[in-house]
């Protein structure tokens, strides 16, 4: 079983919606919680940081981490076609662990339509 | 800003060639990491380092080798390419003492294409 969960969509919303993201996870070591997104043919880039349990604001983006449940969630609030991309969940055990690694979900692909 | 490069964007080899993947980053950052992504399956761990002349197995290295010289440079090396290593390869780097977490500051990716 893979240590962490996504599923992969795809998901297709209109313009304007909140779209709600979400990842499981086994590992109780996790306390370090990541969202990456990913453009058509580019790099992951680092979207939103959370450390442990608890919730995470920026702009139209929050991030959930429930460690209770070994469940994380991003949401974004009036979705834009500029969102249209895939969403990675990522996750870390405690500072100075495991040399850096990071545990990946399969990504979630949006599609955001006018 | 963090710089992460990839030598090639697209790549097209033969099977059986040996394959070289550059990574080149300019934030002095001690990790280095490659990826293989393939839809589907997602980002897959292939080996990693930690340090100069240190490298570390990843989940699937099997037919993969890596050479890390110096500090900013990580290669990649196929040893005898084959069809099913037909991938987008992603290399990333951190730092221990990131203000984030360790955060993974990623390449642009290099599409292999192995005929």
């Amino acid at each position: 079983q893979k240590e962490v969960e996504q599923d992969p969509g795809p998901l297709s919303v209109p313009e304007g919606a909140i779209v709600s993201l979400n990842c499981t996870y086994s590992n109780s070591a996790f306390q370090y919680f990541m969202w990456y997104r990913q453009y058509s043919r580019k790099g992951p880039e680092l979207l939103m940081y959370t450390y442990s349990s608890g919730n995470k604001e920026d702009g139209r983006f929050t991030a959930q981490v429930d460690k209770s449940s070994k469940y994380i969630s991003l949401f974004i609030r009036d979705s834009q076609p500029s969102d249209s991309a895939t969403y990675l969940c990522a996750m870390k055990e405690g500072r100075g662990s495991t040399l850096g690694r990071l545990y990946f979900g399969r990504g979630t692909q949006l599609t955001v339509w006018p | 800003d963090v710089k992460v490069t990839q030598s090639s964007r697209y790549l097209v080899k033969r099977t059986g060639e040996k394959v070289f993947l550059e990574c080149v980053q300019d934030m002095d950052h001690e990790n280095m990491f490659w990826y293989r992504q393939d839809p589907g399956l997602g980002l897959r761990l292939i080996y990693f380092s930690y340090d100069v002349k240190m490298k570390e197995k990843g989940d699937i290295p099997e037919g993969y080798s890596v050479s890390r010289e110096k500090k900013e440079r990580f290669s990649l090396i196929l040893e005898s390419a084959s069809t099913n290593q037909t991938s987008m390869y992603l290399c990333a780097s951190s730092s221990p003492g990131g203000l984030v977490a360790e955060t993974q500051y990623f390449g642009p990716g290099t599409r292999l294409l192995v005929l």
